[in-house]
């Protein structure tokens, strides 16, 4: 069975540029969850999907950042435009529901210079 | 707020046990995670324990939960160089499916 795929795996872009993540989560899973990881630090929850729906969008900068999750299966987040604190590395996961195990895409590394 | 915490570094000899420690704040979580993260990799999950389980063991792995001191630890047994990474204590908030991680413990095995 495929795992969370996830690209780029690495983008490196210059500050005000526009940049765009990609997510195909594992088959059947409802849940889809976008993590940012600052260097040193643990994974912080950005959004949750729960199918289409965005059901927990608290942390997401949502003056720059966006995202999707067309027809409940593949997302995309957007970032536009891109600043410096940005760099970080950007993790997809997804659970079979809610309260279920999550399972890690192997992230996209954005440095934005 | 919810917090985990657990400590940067260990560093150990090939063959001897690690042991990783993790506390936490709030106890309103159904499960408590490790997961494993090796360079330039995503995270792995190695293991979980309900919290209503006081310890889970899994061939190398021994997780001990003491949840009237919200401490969680990952004995890691006979200790290989592939075992080095960084290790994640991880809780899941209530029933929300949100996950709080700690910092994560970056662990050295020397051969």
């Amino acid at each position: 069975e495929a795992g969370v795929v996830q690209s780029p795996r690495y983008k490196i872009i210059e500050k005000k540029q526009p940049v765009a993540f990609w997510c195909n989560p594992i088959s059947g899973h409802n849940t889809l969850y976008w993590y940012r990881q600052n260097l040193g630090q643990g994974p912080e929850l950005l959004i949750r999907y729960e199918n289409e729906e965005a059901v927990d969008d608290s942390q997401l900068p949502k003056d720059r950042f966006s995202a999707e999750r067309l027809k409940g299966v593949d997302s995309t987040l957007k970032i536009q435009p891109a600043e410096l604190g940005d760099s970080a590395v950007y993790l997809c996961a997804s659970s079979p529901g809610t309260v279920d195990i999550q399972y890690f895409g192997a992230g996209t590394r954005l440095s934005v210079l | 707020g919810e917090d985990v915490e657990q400590s940067l570094f260990l560093s150990v000899r090939e063959g001897d046990s690690s042991v990783i420690n993790c506390t936490y704040t709030d106890s309103s979580s159904t499960y408590l995670y490790w997961y494993k993260q090796e360079p330039g990799a995503g995270l792995q999950l190695l293991t979980y324990i309900f919290s209503n389980m006081d310890m889970k063991q899994d061939q190398r792995l021994t997780v001990l939960l003491n949840k009237k001191d919200k401490h969680l630890s990952l004995r890691i047994a006979d200790t290989q160089t592939g075992d080095s990474a960084i290790y994640f204590c991880v809780k899941g908030s209530g029933n929300t499916g949100k996950l709080i991680f700690g910092q994560g413990t970056t662990l050295q095995v020397k051969p």
